[in-house]
Formats: C-alpha cells, sequence, structure tokens
C-alpha cells in the first residue's frame, strides 16, 4: 500500500541555520507533491508544488526538491527563524486524491 | 479575497446523533475536498466534490457524506456519531490539481 513517511521526531534547530526536512515515499507515483504548514488548531497553509519531472523549486526563504528515484523531497527553509515554528506536511497527488504525510514539528530556537 | 470558510469552529454531539458541517471555498474555485484530522491518523482524506459531482472518495465508512451546491459551497454529513468520530475536519478548496490546496480553520468535533 501507499506510504509516505515524514520524520517523526520534532527537528530542533538554532536561530538563522538551514532547517531540512525529509518525505520519503513508497508504491506510489505521483504527479505532484505538496509542502504545507500548520499551526496548532489551524488548518494546513499551501507553500510549493513541485511536478514529477521538476528537481528543485524555489520560493524565496523556501527551497523544496524532488528525487523520483529515490522517492523522496527536502524540504529546506534557509535562515531560519523562530516564527517557522510549526509543523510541515508533505502530499503526494496522483488521480485527485491527496495523501498527506504526519508531518514533522520543527522548533526554531533563538 | 476571502479564505475557506468553515462553520461551526467547535461542535459537541453525543454519539448516535447527526452532524452537518458546512464549507464555503474560496469564490472561483470549484473543487471542494474534506478531510480528517485526528492525533492518531493524521490528515485523511474524505471526499471531494467538483461542479456538484463527488469526483472521489477515500476510504471512510458511509456514515459520512458530502454534498456541494451550485454555488460551489460544500456540507458534509456524519451520521450515527461514534467517540471514534471526534475529529478536526478540515475542508480545503482549489483551482485545478496543480495549484495547491487551500484549506478551511476547521471544526472541531467532539463526540461525548
Amino acid at each position: 500500500s501507499q506510504k509516505i513517511e515524514q520524520n517523526s521526531e520534532a527537528l530542533n534547530i538554532q536561530e538563522g541555520k538551514t532547517a531540512t526536512l525529509t518525505c520519503n515515499y513508497t508504491n506510489y507515483s505521483p504527479a505532484y507533491l505538496q509542502w504545507y504548514r500548520q499551526d496548532p488548531g489551524r488548518g494546513p497553509v499551501f507553500l510549493l508544488l513541485i511536478r514529477e519531472n521538476e528537481k528543485e523549486k524555489r520560493k524565496e526563504r523556501l527551497k523544496v526538491t524532488f528525487d523520483t528515484t529515490l522517492k523522496q523531497s527536502l524540504f529546506h527553509i534557509t535562515a531560519s527563524q523562530p516564527a517557522d515554528s510549526a509543523t510541515y506536511l508533505c502530499a503526494l497527488e496522483g488521480s485527485y486524491i491527496p495523501t498527506f504525510g504526519r508531518g514533522t514539528s520543527l522548533i526554531v530556537h533563538p | 479575497k476571502a479564505g475557506v470558510t468553515q462553520t461551526p469552529r467547535y461542535l459537541i454531539k453525543t454519539r448516535g446523533q447527526q452532524v452537518t458541517l458546512s464549507c464555503s471555498p474560496i469564490s472561483g474555485h470549484r473543487s471542494v475536498s474534506w478531510y480528517q484530522q485526528t492525533p492518531g491518523q493524521g490528515l485523511q482524506f474524505l471526499f471531494e466534490y467538483f461542479s456538484e459531482t463527488q469526483r472521489n472518495k477515500g476510504n471512510f465508512p458511509g456514515r459520512f457524506s458530502g454534498r456541494q451546491f451550485s454555488n460551489s459551497r460544500s456540507e458534509m454529513n456524519v451520521s450515527t456519531l461514534e467517540l471514534g468520530d471526534s475529529a478536526l475536519y478540515l475542508c480545503a478548496s482549489s483551482l485545478a490539481v496543480n495549484y495547491g490546496y487551500t484549506f478551511g480553520s476547521g471544526t472541531r468535533l467532539t463526540v461525548v
């Protein structure tokens, strides 16, 4: 069955450093991969989408890579700030049905 | 522009009752999907509607149903509530499959 894995342990980093979050998947051939940010008690907020034929996408301090051979996506936040502290979810989409990972909590310490 | 609006924000129901949740998508978005989020299972897809038609359905029992109106507003209904239905129910709208989803703030349902 399709499986998406994100680190269940929280990622703790110091302000100013680069945070790197991982999303691995199996038994899936997604057309798109998306990353979302979720704050407690709120709905996820869309950050970036990358297509299967794209290797990398950037938006301001955010960068996403997508390796369909390794079946992995990396999500980077450069010059991280305490305001970046949240849970980050990856989502794979094939035919209109997105599958979300459980998310990784990022904590940026001042 | 206005985001995705979900009502109510909080709801407490008793086992065996039924509940209806409402979602107003972003203007112009014809796709509306619903999700259940729990600490144990994460974010799980319930169903998706496009132009008043259910286009996809997740792996949930028939007690979970939904519909979409001609103005793209959507409702979901859960009948014969069980304690395990306690969750954050999220609605998301989308312009197209490659534009990402805009989520509402959700309805927190507690079944007692």
